[in-house]
């Protein structure tokens, strides 16, 4: 069984300062993608990466695939409260496949204005 | 497009009765999954359907169970109602892109059971 471990679980820091949050295992895969999700609602996909090495930015969040491929990392800068939420990562085992995600159990991140 | 529907959005059950929930994917994705989400153990894959098709399936018990419909629509079900059963149960649709796939989730069912 595939695990992914995030890191920090929990997360609250003031508004403007900079985060890291990371995602890692010992296994590969072949596609690791970020989701945010509110309360009550479904996640909601940030980014795909599938390249070893990878670095990929949405406005202030950058998201980088390690180079094996194993782990991977969101930095958000300058961070708002509107970026509160539970950050999950999830990897894909094989290309275009039928298994299912792997998801981290996520970070609970709180930007406090 | 309109995005993923799931019906009902919350549910009370009591232990031992049996529930249905419903997904309707987005328009022209033809491979539904679900999960359940809860504090304690995240997100944990429970199956995926694939034109109509049980085309993996997650490590729980047999009371869950799925189906899809010739219009990608898919249901859940769960019988003999345990109090651990409650939780989010989420359906994503699914865009397969070749070498890695992209998965899209409605709100959720949430689903107590008492």
């Amino acid at each position: 069984t595939q695990l992914l471990e995030q890191s920090p679980q929990f997360l609250s820091i003031q508004e403007g300062e900079n985060l890291t949050v990371y995602c890692n295992s010992s296994s590969v895969f072949s596609s690791l993608q970020w989701y945010r999700q509110e309360p009550g609602e479904g996640p909601v996909l940030l980014v795909t990466v599938v390249t070893g090495g990878e670095v990929k930015k949405l406005k202030r969040l950058t998201f980088q695939f390690g180079d094996a491929r194993k782990d991977s990392s969101l930095h958000i800068t300058a961070a708002q409260p509107g970026d509160t939420g539970l950050y999950l990562c999830a990897g894909g085992e094989r290309g275009g496949g039928a298994d299912g995600l792997t998801f981290g159990k996520g970070t609970h991140l709180i930007i406090q204005p | 497009k309109a995005g993923v529907t799931q019906t009902p959005r919350y549910l009370i059950k009591t232990r031992g009765q049996q529930v249905t929930l419903s997904c309707s994917p987005i328009s022209g994705h033809r491979s539904v999954s679900w999960y359940q989400q809860t504090p304690g153990q995240g997100l944990q894959f429970l199956f995926e359907y694939f034109s109509e098709t049980q085309r993996n399936k997650g490590n729980f018990p047999g009371r869950f169970s799925g189906r899809q419909f010739s219009n990608s629509r898919s249901e859940m079900n769960v019988s003999t109602l345990e109090l651990g059963d409650s939780a989010l149960y989420l359906c994503a649709s699914r865009l397969e892109l070749g070498l890695w796939d992209e998965q899209f989730f409605g709100p959720g069912t949430r689903l107590t059971v008492l």
